[in-house]
């Protein structure tokens, strides 16, 4: 009930692609979905959330979908850029008692092509 | 970076010894938390604390122990090292108040041999 499950593993794109990066979730007191970006050798970076009474969000070319029903998430990257490779976590919080609980995802490492 | 420094940063120590993973803040935030990031599991939660003294367990916390006896310092210890507790341990905080953003720190990658 805690997954956070992530796919694909790994992805590949041509510059100017659009990769998308898709999460599932069981638990549905999960109130907060954030998506990280993290580059070699650094710590994991906020890049957009979004939180379960919205459909979508966009900031930039990064583009959340999220299907409550489902209970699912995607992240969309328009016109991805060689600057874009990275790993993508997803995560979901759980807020038990009034403290916040984070499960990631296992990561998405994404390769863009120039 | 959220004003967030970890100590030390990268270290080797032998199996069955005792280690130390410190995570230091400058802002005052309530909530800070440790991770494990190992190739194919992603980030795991340790343990976690929303105040001084105020500590639970995360979904890995078998063998790691915390503190935090002050706001500003989280740390993180192993009571007898392994080699699976070889891995990047990451801190992060939540400055939560009406953030939801959680901010990590640079990491330590801890070696067991």
């Amino acid at each position: 009930q805690q997954q956070v499950k992530q796919s694909p593993q790994s992805l590949i794109v041509q510059k100017g692609g659009i990769p998308i990066i898709n999460c599932a979730y069981e638990n549905t007191a999960f109130d907060y979905f954030p998506w990280y970006q993290q580059f070699p050798g650094k710590g994991p970076a906020l890049l957009i959330a979004i939180r379960p009474d919205v459909s979508e969000k966009k900031e930039g070319r990064f583009t959340i979908s999220f299907n409550k029903s489902a209970k699912q998430f995607s992240l969309h990257i328009m016109d991805s850029q060689p600057g874009d490779s990275a790993t993508y976590f997803c995560a979901a919080r759980a807020s038990p008692s009034g403290t916040y609980k984070y499960i990631f995802g296992t990561g998405t490492r994404l390769k863009v092509l120039a | 970076d959220a004003g967030i420094t970890q100590s030390p940063r990268h270290k080797v120590t032998e199996t069955g010894t005792p280690v130390t993973l410190r995570c230091h803040q400058t802002e005052n935030h309530r909530y800070m938390y440790w991770y494990r990031q190992d190739p194919g599991h992603g980030l795991r939660l340790i343990h976690y604390s929303y105040g001084v003294k105020d500590t639970d367990k995360g979904e890995v916390s078998d063998g790691y122990s915390v503190s935090r006896s002050k706001t500003e310092d989280f740390l993180l210890t192993l009571e007898s090292a392994t080699s699976s507790q070889t891995s990047v341990y990451f801190c992060a905080i939540n400055p939560a108040g009406g953030s939801d953003e959680q901010y990590f720190g640079p990491g330590t990658r801890l070696t067991v041999t």
